[in-house]
């Protein structure tokens, strides 16, 4: 079974200031990895997922995400947040071996991005 | 396309009544999942159905029943509803053929029960 753990629950932080978002998780198998964002009374929009290749992967919004094996972690950062991030941001993982089973979700960080 | 689509948006029972809550995709995919969202409890699976005609239970199942109508729909049903089901409730589907499991999520409905 798997586990994601998603320490901060809000994270506040300026306009134009950078943010990590940090995701950890626990597993014993092989697992893929997914950032889902969540804007005000809006369902989950896919982020950026990490499959496979290389560790580092990236949004089209300028968000990018690093999976660290040894670290088991996935944290989401950004160089430079804008006021529209302000969203609710939750990280998952699936078992890869047994790829339709479910997706395990952490219990969210809120990023509150002000002027 | 339209993607996941949820009805209704909002709903308010009182402790007892039942209601079903509906899903419909139109994107072909075979997967389909309910999940509930509590302040601080991020999202958790209720039931799923891996294809037409199969459910499993997810997380979280105890006062929920679910029905594969078809390939398009999946419904989730209250029978009896207790304010610790006021939640709100996503419906998501999965591509078909894929070994990992992004899913797309519906607008999701907001339950009141009082």
């Amino acid at each position: 079974a798997q586990s994601v753990t998603q320490l901060d629950s809000q994270v506040p932080v300026f306009e134009e200031a950078p943010v990590e978002l940090r995701c950890n998780y626990s597993s014993s198998v092989s697992v893929y990895l997914f950032w889902y964002v969540q804007y005000p009374n809006q369902g989950l929009q896919l982020l950026l997922k990490y499959l496979s290749g290389s560790t580092l992967v990236e949004s089209i919004n300028g968000f990018e995400a690093e999976f660290n094996k040894s670290q088991t972690s996935f944290h989401l950062r950004k160089p430079s947040v804008h006021i529209s991030d302000t969203a609710e941001y939750f990280c998952a993982v699936s078992d890869r071996n047994t790829g339709f089973q479910k997706l395990v979700f952490g219990t969210g960080t809120r990023l509150l991005v002000s002027p | 396309n339209a993607g996941v689509t949820q009805t209704p948006k909002f709903q308010v029972l009182k402790t007892g009544q039942s209601m079903t809550l509906q899903c419909a995709q139109d994107m072909n995919h075979n997967s389909m999942y309910w999940y509930r969202q509590d302040p601080g409890m991020g999202l958790r699976l209720i039931y799923y159905s891996a294809s037409e005609g199969t459910t499993d239970k997810g997380e979280v199942p105890n006062g929920y029943n679910v029905s594969r109508l078809n390939k398009r729909e999946f419904s989730l049903r209250l029978e009896s509803a207790a304010p610790s089901q006021t939640s709100v409730y996503f419906c998501a589907s999965r591509i078909p053929g894929q070994m990992y499991n992004e899913q797309f999520f519906g607008p999701g409905t907001r339950l009141t029960v009082l």
